[in-house]
C-alpha cells in the first residue's frame, strides 16, 4: 500500500492524558500536512512541514500540540494534557509539493477524550 | 466571512440528474482549487482541480472557476446514489497560508 498512512485509526484517553499520531506519508512526497476534523465541518489546517522542516502553524495550534517530521518522512502529532474540545479525526496528509499541491489524506486518528 | 464558504445542504437530486455544488472563497490572491469528496466516516479524497477561468471536465465531473467573482463550481452529470458524499471546496492562496483551505461541505443525497 502506498497511501498515507495513519495510526492508530482510533484512540480513546482520559482527559489530561497525553497522545501521540504519527503519519507515514507517500514514500515520494516532500509536503505533509496535519488537519482536524469535527462532525459536519471542513477539514481545519493545523500545521504543515516541507522535508523536516515545519513551516506553518495555525493559530489553533495552542502549546499544548507539537509536531515534529525529524527525517523528513514521518510525522508525529503530540497532543499534552487533552482537553474534551480535542475531541476529533486528526487527519495526515502529503503532497509533491513545489507545483503540485494536489493533497492526499490518510485514513485519519479519531480521538475521543473521556 | 468564512474564508471559503459552501452550502452545507444536503442537496438532493434524483439518480440521473445534474447535481450543482457551490463555492465562494474571500482571498482574491486564491490561485488553485480543489474539490473534494467525503463518504461517511472516510478521509477526503481529490476529484478535481482547477487553476484558470472556465470549465475543466472530467469524466462526469466539471469544475468551473471564475476568479472575478471568487466563485468555483462543480457539476456531477447524471448523479449516481454512490453520488451521495460530503463535497469538499478547498482553495489554495499563493500568499500567506501554504496549505489548503476548506469550506464546510456541501452534503449530496441522490435519490433512486
Amino acid at each position: 500500500d502506498t497511501g498515507v498512512s495513519q495510526n492508530p485509526r482510533h484512540k480513546i484517553t482520559k482527559r489530561g492524558q497525553n497522545v501521540t499520531f504519527r503519519c507515514d506519508p507517500i514514500s515520494e512526497h516532500n509536503r505533509l500536512y496535519w488537519y482536524r476534523q469535527t462532525l459536519g465541518q471542513g477539514p481545519e489546517f493545523l500545521t504543515y512541514f516541507q522535508n523536516e522542516a515545519q513551516l506553518e502553524k495555525s493559530r489553533l495550534l495552542s502549546d499544548r500540540f507539537s509536531a515534529e517530521r525529524p527525517k523528513g518522512s514521518f510525522s508525529t502529532l503530540e497532543i499534552q494534557r487533552t482537553e474534551q474540545g480535542d475531541s476529533a479525526m486528526y487527519l495526515c496528509a502529503s503532497s509533491p509539493g513545489q507545483t503540485n499541491e494536489k493533497l492526499f489524506f490518510g485514513s485519519g486518528t479519531q480521538l475521543s477524550v473521556l | 466571512q468564512k474564508e471559503v464558504e459552501q452550502n452545507s445542504g444536503p442537496l438532493s437530486v434524483p439518480e440521473g440528474a445534474i447535481a450543482s455544488l457551490n463555492c465562494t472563497y474571500s482571498d482574491r490572491v486564491s490561485q488553485s482549487f480543489f474539490w473534494y469528496r467525503q463518504y461517511s466516516g472516510k478521509s477526503p479524497e481529490l476529484i478535481m482541480s482547477i487553476y484558470s477561468n472556465g470549465d475543466k471536465e472530467d469524466g462526469r465531473f466539471t469544475a468551473q472557476l471564475n476568479k472575478a467573482s471568487q466563485y468555483v463550481s462543480l457539476l456531477i452529470r447524471d448523479s449516481q446514489p454512490s453520488d451521495s458524499a460530503t463535497y469538499l471546496c478547498a482553495v489554495k492562496s499563493d500568499t500567506g497560508r501554504r496549505a489548503l483551505t476548506f469550506g464546510s461541505g456541501t452534503r449530496l443525497q441522490v435519490q433512486p
